[in-house]
């Protein structure tokens, strides 16, 4: 079955960086775009970024253009979220999401990792 | 950007209620929408996607309907595991993709 396990979430100052990683499995992982989507605490659900499956196209939310670049290691079946310029208002739960992999556009998939938080304080 | 506006933002339901949701979309996603539910302290479960299309594995007592930028999501019938939030989100197109602000179904 689908498995998608983030790791990397901590706490960490404002201005500061943070690399997110997901370890996926489960799947044919290279044959898949895959998002980051986010939850600040007691709030909504918010997209972050999103990397095809050959790591050519990227797209990113407003809030987090510049600043949070998206990669992918097909060999090591994983995703990442370089996180920099941290502010206070990124603290949230980031998850990893499995594109539905329609190939007719990106779209969320029913396969979430169940999360990692990430506080912005000093 | 694509702007979701789910209503209501809360409600109080019994077991056995019919309970409907609403997303208005800022324009046309045609039948692009997906909606979800997400319990405290868990991940997001994708419910219906297209609309009106049921996910594998989920309830019949779920449904969803609409086109355009107009959308409902019913629960016929809730289950005492139904009381939860529930969102919608477009796919339409990207970036970004949206979430409606969340729907919290609460036990009156």
């Amino acid at each position: 079955q689908v498995q998608l396990v983030e790791s990397g979430g901590g706490v960490v100052q404002p201005g500061k960086s943070l690399r997110l990683s997901c370890a996926a499995s489960g799947f044919a992982f290279r044959s898949f775009a895959m998002h980051w989507v986010r939850q600040a605490p007691g709030r909504g659900l918010e997209w972050v970024a999103v990397i095809s499956n050959d790591a050519i196209n990227k797209f990113y939310s407003g809030s987090v253009t510049g600043r949070f670049p998206i990669s992918r290691d097909n060999s090591n079946n994983t995703v990442y979220l370089q996180m920099n310029s941290l502010r206070p208002e990124d603290t949230a739960i980031y998850y990893c999401v499995k594109d539905w992999g329609r190939g007719d556009g990106y779209n969320l998939g029913d396969s979430w990792g169940q999360g990692t938080l990430v506080t912005v304080s000093s | 950007d694509i702007q979701m506006t789910q209503s209501p933002s809360s409600l109080s339901a019994s077991v056995g209620d019919r309970v409907t949701i609403t997303c208005q979309a800022s324009q046309d996603i045609r039948k692009f929408i997906n909606w979800y539910q997400q319990k405290p302290g868990k991940a997001p479960k994708l419910l219906i996607h297209d609309a009106s299309i049921l996910e594998a594995g989920v309830p019949a007592r779920f449904s969803g309907s609409g086109s355009g930028t107009e959308f409902t999501f019913t629960i016929t019938g809730l289950y005492p595991e139904d009381f939860a939030t529930y969102y919608c989100q477009q796919y339409e197109s990207l970036p970004p993709l949206t979430f409606g602000g969340g729907t919290k179904v609460e036990i009156k």
